[in-house]
């Protein structure tokens, strides 16, 4: 099946500081990939979603200067957590969603936890 | 906006038969999905079905489809210990651009 990898799978950082997570389409090309952020014991929250060459389309409440969102590639989105804080500590998820399926079906990443200190 | 909702827990003993519920309110759904997610992991698709079906069966799962009442179910039979984590439904939409819309999860704890 579809895989999708992200990098990293967690990271630790200082407050005020910039953290960029990859989503990595292995095996297929994904024109739109989706990015989720999920609080402990919570469902997952749709951020915004990534289009290959196009600007992303962000879900309302979710400040685009602070999650910067790059789809540079048909393989790749990559997230900027910007000037990050305490509050943004979260596991953020990304999917990409593959064409070449009956239903466009969405292949998720394994996630990638994030501490702000 | 779509509510979807989930009871919180359900725990089993092995070998028993696992059902989770999920109640969504558009009733505009195209597709319906059970999702898995163990532990600081990503999610993994379990299974689907269209809206238009009332039930799907595929090995130890089967997914009922209530379009009236708006209430999806997944049935686990034989539940094992490896089934553990936590599920969730979601559902697109027509109009929503391929979105999912993801229920609140059901811990299903298997117990030996």
């Amino acid at each position: 099946g579809a895989v999708v990898s992200q990098h990293p799978s967690w990271v630790i950082c200082k407050s005020g500081t910039s953290v960029k997570i990859e989503c990595r389409s292995l095996d297929f090309q994904a024109t739109t990939m989706f990015w989720y952020r999920q609080f402990p014991k919570q469902s997952l929250m749709l951020m915004a979603t990534s289009n290959e060459g196009s600007k992303a389309t962000y879900e309302q409440g979710v400040e685009k200067d602070k999650f910067l969102i790059n789809h540079a590639s048909l393989t790749l989105s990559t997230l900027t957590v910007t000037s990050a804080h305490p509050e943004d500590s979260s596991f953020y998820i990304c999917s990409a969603r593959d064409t070449g399926t009956p239903r466009g079906e969405q292949f998720f990443g394994p996630g990638t936890r994030l501490t702000v200190l | 906006g779509e509510d979807v909702e989930q009871s919180l827990f359900l725990s089993v003993r092995e070998g028993d038969s696992s059902v989770i519920n999920c109640t969504y309110t558009d009733s505009s759904s195209t597709y319906l999905y059970w999702y898995k997610q163990e532990p600081g992991a990503g999610l993994q698709l379990l299974t689907y079905i269209f809206s238009n079906m009332d039930m799907k069966q595929d090995q130890r799962l089967t997914v009922l489809l209530n379009k009236k009442d708006k209430h999806l179910s997944l049935r686990i039979a034989d539940t094992q210990t490896g089934d553990s984590a936590i599920y969730f439904c979601a559902e697109t939409f027509t109009g929503g651009g391929n979105k999912l819309t993801f229920g609140t999860g059901t811990q299903l704890k298997v117990e030996l």
